[in-house]
């Protein structure tokens, strides 16, 4: 079973920040939080992961509590082709990827 | 980075008949794949774990005589689904990884059946 809860959907603006959250109480020491993404009949999209510390990459910030426990995902300046199915996993490399039910985010122009 | 390709990306076959699914790692080894099913607004399900030169790892629920896996070398896994019958319509996806590098895992693009 996943171990993260997230919203099932979410709505933003174009051009605005989108910030999509994840709950996920029950993270072991040693698992990461990665984030995908699935555009519609698309395989996953790999977009960042942390441990502790916030990340950010050319796609997304990756914004984790000190507590461990919830993180947020941000797309700076969302797109219409940010439109897309995100999963939040905790993950300590070794045991295949669960995906949960993950977020809907749609982009209106 | 690494690309994983699934082939073909699409197929219509008949009930009663198998199809083959391949999945390559392009530019690295993979000594483990995962196979996922992803029925219509749901999410990713693992089905199985590939695993080179053995027998795959299979969810319970996933009969291993009807999703047959052979993982014949470091960068290629296939998965044939035998007996094909329209509730096996699905969009199917490979995952491998790159262990000795300890990076993310990738995706291939999908491939979805549909049973007639």
């Amino acid at each position: 079973d996943a171990k993260t809860t997230q919203p099932p959907s979410m709505d933003c603006a174009e051009g605005r920040a989108a910030n999509l959250p994840c709950n996920h109480s029950t993270i072991s020491g040693n698992e990461y939080v990665y984030w995908y993404r699935q555009i519609h009949s698309q395989g996953p999209q790999y977009i960042i992961h942390g441990l502790k510390n916030n990340e950010t990459n050319e796609m997304a910030s990756l914004i984790i509590t000190e507590d461990r426990k919830s993180s947020t995902l941000i797309l700076p300046h969302a797109t219409l082709r940010d439109t897309a199915v995100y999963y939040c996993i905790a993950y300590s490399g070794n045991t295949p990827l669960v995906f949960g039910k993950g977020t809907r985010l749609s982009v209106i122009a | 980075g690494a690309v994983v390709s699934q082939h073909p990306s699409w197929v219509i076959c008949k009930s009663g008949t198998s199809v083959k699914i391949e999945c390559r790692s392009l530019d690295f080894q993979a000594t483990t794949m995962f196979w996922y099913r992803q029925f219509p607004k749901q999410s990713l399900m693992l089905m199985a774990t590939s695993n080179e030169g053995s027998k795959a790892t299979y969810e319970q629920g996933v009969e291993k005589d009807k999703f047959l896996i052979n993982h014949a070398s470091l960068t290629l896994s296939t998965l044939t689904v035998t007996s094909a019958h329209p509730e096996d319509s699905s969009f199917y996806i490979c995952s491998a990884r790159d262990w000795s590098m300890d990076t993310e895992a990738f995706f291939g693009q999908g491939t979805r059946l549909t049973v007639v």
